[in-house]
């Protein structure tokens, strides 16, 4: 079975600083990897997703990601934040042939100091 | 443009109750998905729907009953609410079992169990 691995729960970073939000996950085949943003008391919303191909992938507001098989890793980045970037990100891994179930990361909460 | 939505919003019962969750979505998903969502395990999949009346049990079903007469509806009962069952839990659909499809979610249901 798939799992993921968010080891930070919670981040910390200035407004305009860089950011690099870590995800390690288990399968046995090439995954299919995703990312979710939670932004207080809302539904979740896809950043971005990976298949297969080109491994650095690019999503909505300016976030990227890229998927290192070496590794196991999907971290997302993202140059600048901003404030309004404050909120819950969670990795989620999907199995080929699964019924589009998908197994998600404990979430790491992450916190932009103005 | 309706999208997926979940009512109530948020639910106060009392443990031994009978609860049940709705979910709504007007694009004729085929797929749909209850996830509840706890600290420390982020989102955990409860059970999910193919089609109109298939279902089939996610990795913590225990407690909870799906039905589905129609595709656009999927509600998730408690038979006897117990305050473990305390968490918020979030509907999503897509529009098929292809790991490639985007799920959609709603905005959660809070629910507390005295």
């Amino acid at each position: 079975a798939q799992s993921v691995t968010q080891p930070d729960i919670h981040i910390t970073v200035s407004e305009g600083a860089s950011l690099e939000l870590r995800c390690n996950y288990s399968y046995g085949a090439t995954p299919y990897l995703f990312w979710y943003v939670q932004s207080p008391g809302q539904g979740l919303q896809l950043l971005l997703k990976y298949f297969s191909g080109d491994t650095l992938v690019q999503g909505i507001k300016g976030f990227e990601a890229e998927f290192k098989r070496s590794q196991s890793s999907f971290n997302l980045r993202k140059p600048s934040v901003h404030w309004s970037d404050a909120a819950e990100y969670f990795c989620a891994v999907g199995a080929r042939g699964g019924g589009n179930k998908l197994t998600f990361g404990t979430g790491t909460q992450l916190k932009v100091e103005l | 443009d309706a999208g997926i939505t979940q009512s109530p919003r948020y639910k106060i019962t009392e443990t031994g109750r009978q609860v049940t969750l709705m979910c709504h979505q007007t694009w004729s998903h085929s797929y749909m998905f209850w996830y509840r969502q706890d600290l420390g395990h982020g989102l955990r999949l409860i059970y999910y729907s193919a089609a109109a009346d298939i279902t089939d049990k996610g990795e913590v079903s225990d407690g909870y009953v799906v039905s589905r007469s129609k595709t656009e509806n999927f509600p998730l009962t408690l038979e006897s609410a117990t305050r473990s069952q305390t968490s918020v839990y979030f509907c999503a659909s897509s529009g098929s079992g292809n790991p490639q499809e985007t799920q959609y979610f709603g905005p959660g249901t809070r629910l507390l169990v005295l």
